[in-house]
């Protein structure tokens, strides 16, 4: 399967602790996002890199995350001192840039489903 | 401030009947405008991309069509399969950025 990879899955902590989430985005492209989506809400942006520079955050995108793509592949997103608030489906997304608007979709991962309890 | 609002939140359909969803946004300018179909628990699977009024897009029962101000998504003779949250996202004009303002989704269940 070529497509957007997330892990984990699932993942459950307690309000206080560190989590950090991984995404593998389809080999090709190299924009790579993440999303935040709530029940009943559609996905709302948090930052996206192109190679490995991070060139826009959300101010959703409190001090507590830090996402970082090292060597302009993979991601990891960590969360800091986790807060019930912080429960949520985070997803990765990837692009391809091109002067091609065709290229512009973002293509989702399965996401990563986050419970603070 | 970009927006975008679909209705109706949820729509009930029955096998073979016709319906159409509908996604209103309001952008400093438009670079795109996505429709994607989000399953229980998954991410969301792309499906269209239009950028100009008047284009159209299919795709086996769906069609999407576009107007200066808000996009429809038909489903013709929905099938119980194509029971699934239906979410349309836009892409601003403005600035630097890339990212997706999503509205918050059309869950649309089809009864065999």
């Amino acid at each position: 399967d070529t497509g957007v990879s997330q892990d984990p899955r699932h993942k459950i902590t307690k309000r206080g602790q560190n989590v950090t989430f991984r995404c593998d985005p389809i080999s090709e492209h190299n924009r790579l996002y993440w999303y935040r989506q709530t029940l009943g809400q559609g996905p709302e942006f948090l930052t996206y890199f192109q190679n490995e520079a991070q060139l826009e955050k959300s101010r959703l995108l409190s001090d507590r995350f830090s996402a970082e793509r090292p060597k302009g592949s993979f991601s990891t997103l960590e969360i800091q001192r986790t807060e019930q608030g912080d429960s949520a489906m985070y997803l990765c997304a990837s692009s391809h840039t091109s002067v091609f608007r065709s290229y512009n979709e973002q293509f989702f991962g399965p996401g990563t489903r986050l419970t603070v309890l | 401030e970009d927006q975008v609002t679909q209705s109706p939140e949820a729509l009930r359909l029955q096998e073979g009947e016709s319906s159409s969803l509908n996604c209103s946004y309001t952008v400093s300018g438009l670079r795109g405008l996505f429709w994607y179909r989000q399953d229980p628990g998954k991410g969301p699977e792309f499906l269209f991309t239009l950028y100009s009024a008047g284009e159209e897009k299919e795709k086996e029962r769906l069609k999407a069509t576009l107007t200066k101000k808000e996009s429809f998504l038909h489903i013709t003779a929905p099938k119980p399969e194509d029971s699934a949250t239906y979410l349309c996202a836009v892409r601003p004009l403005g600035g630097a950025t890339n990212k997706l303002i999503f509205g918050t989704g059309t869950l649309l269940a089809v009864q065999p």
